[in-house]
């Protein structure tokens, strides 16, 4: 069965460093999501993706933040200065339809020192 | 302010036992209410509900919509401690999904 797959699975970085985590989404899904999960709080929407343009984005999403689909299979999120509060595991979801069911990748741990 | 509410906040069972778990929410624009599974990691698709009545069941699983109460339930029969798992309850609306805080369910051996 087809799975959303993420990369890497854990990664610590210092505060002020530019992050990159990578996804691949279901190979014939048109619309592309990121969630956050701070520890023990609820699951946040970041940004969803289609036809190579954001969406919708949430306000956690400023300008540190940015997503690509560089390719035809990989679509990447990037923090470029990291904070402390971005510490979170980070969730990479994607959906045949824009109102269809999302299935989410086993997510990145990011720990910001 | 859009929000979903689930309860109880944490529920533990012995095995065999059923489950009911509760999502209310207040979300302009609904259009459908999922329901997933988190273990270690990835939440895990169990339901979609789009209308009102109409029960879906997987299993030992099952779950109805109430748009005109604005709730769902998840009911879990004859549990196994493979359930033990956080339930998440989320709201689609436009083009993102609104979560609750979750249901962390135990169940003993």
């Amino acid at each position: 069965e087809p799975e959303v797959t993420q990369t890497p699975s854990h990664q610590v970085t210092q505060m002020g460093q530019e992050v990159i985590l990578r996804c691949v989404p279901i190979s014939n899904h048109l619309y592309f999501y990121w969630y956050r999960q701070i520890l023990g709080q609820k699951v946040e929407f970041l940004v969803s993706f289609y036809n190579n343009e954001i969406s919708e984005k949430s306000e956690i999403f400023d300008d540190q933040f940015s997503v690509e689909r560089p390719d035809g299979s990989n679509f990447t999120l990037k923090i470029r200065s990291t904070k402390l509060e971005d510490s979170a595991m980070y969730f990479c979801a994607s959906s045949r339809g824009q109102q269809e069911t999302q299935y989410f990748g086993p997510g990145t741990r990011l720990l910001v020192l | 302010e859009d929000k979903v509410v689930q309860s109880p906040l944490s529920l533990v069972v012995h095995e065999g036992d059923t489950v009911t778990l509760n999502c209310s929410y207040e979300v302009t624009n609904f259009r459908s209410l999922l329901w997933y599974k988190q273990e270690k990691k990835a939440p895990t698709f169990l339901f979609m509900l789009t209308s009102s009545g109409i029960e879906k069941k997987s299993g030992r699983l099952s779950s109805i919509l109430d748009k005109k109460e604005l709730f769902s339930i998840l009911n879990i029969t004859a549990t196994q401690t493979g359930d033990s798992a956080i339930y998440l309850c989320a709201v689609e609306y436009g083009n993102k999904l609104v979560f609750g805080a979750g249901t962390i369910l135990r169940v003993k051996s």
